[in-house]
């Protein structure tokens, strides 16, 4: 296992299209996490998976943005519509549950640029 | 969560000490200092934690006061790949969907 993959790396797209990213989480970890970083900020929380049960997605932006772990091994994060402003890197996260800070995996994210 | 201050960016050279320090004036009592290290294009990679004293591993020290309002990383003898953004974070030792990033310290090394 090569740790979090991602894909694709780069994401251009018109503004009104939707998008859709998949995250590859290192194979034994339970827990997947989404999130969003804007250029010069840091990464901004959007949602999390334990297994295939979404736990938290109040944090997601807007009702454009959706995400999925179907059998609780990769996941997906679709954004309808896109804007502007959801021009950003998408990045995914994986640890086990209860996992300290060090055991957290980032993947080098997807760059999404709407034009 | 407690609220962190950072300095938005500092200036280094090849071979000198680096020292970051992050302001958590509202820390809890049951929250750990983490810092993560973010490289252009990559995702945040975990540095060290600590609690309290002095932690230290293979890549960095921690200097945390003893009241913790306050910490610090040190990255001893940087190099040009030491380039990268350094993130303070305060909370839970294992925060999960509460890891909470700042913007960070821009870090450059010059030759």
């Amino acid at each position: 296992d090569t740790g979090v993959s991602q894909d694709p790396r780069h994401k251009i797209t018109k503004r009104g299209q939707n998008v859709t990213f998949r995250c590859d989480p290192i194979s034994e970890h339970n827990r997947l996490y989404w999130y969003r970083q804007t250029l010069g900020q840091g990464p901004e929380f959007l949602t999390y998976f334990q297994n295939e049960a979404q736990l938290e997605k109040s944090r997601l932006l807007s009702d454009r943005f959706s995400a999925e772990r179907p059998k609780g091994s990769f996941s997906t994060l679709e954004i309808q519509r896109t804007e502007q402003g959801d021009s950003a890197m998408y990045l995914c996260a994986s640890s086990f549950q209860g996992a300290s800070n060090y055991g957290y995996t980032f993947g080098s994210g997807t760059r999404l640029t709407v034009v | 969560l407690a609220k962190t201050t950072q300095p938005i960016s500092m200036d280094s050279y090849e071979g000198q000490e680096v020292n970051i320090t992050c302001s958590h004036n509202n820390i809890a009592t049951n929250d750990y200092i983490t810092w993560y290290q973010q490289f252009p294009s990559q995702g945040p990679r975990f540095i060290i934690q600590g609690y309290k004293t002095k932690v230290t591993n293979e890549v960095a020290s921690l200097f945390i006061p003893a009241d913790r309002k306050s910490s610090t990383l040190s990255l001893p003898r940087v190099s040009l790949s030491d380039t990268a953004v350094y993130y303070c974070l305060v909370g839970e030792e294992a925060a999960g969907n509460k890891l909470t990033f700042g913007g960070g310290t821009r870090v450059l090394v010059k030759p």
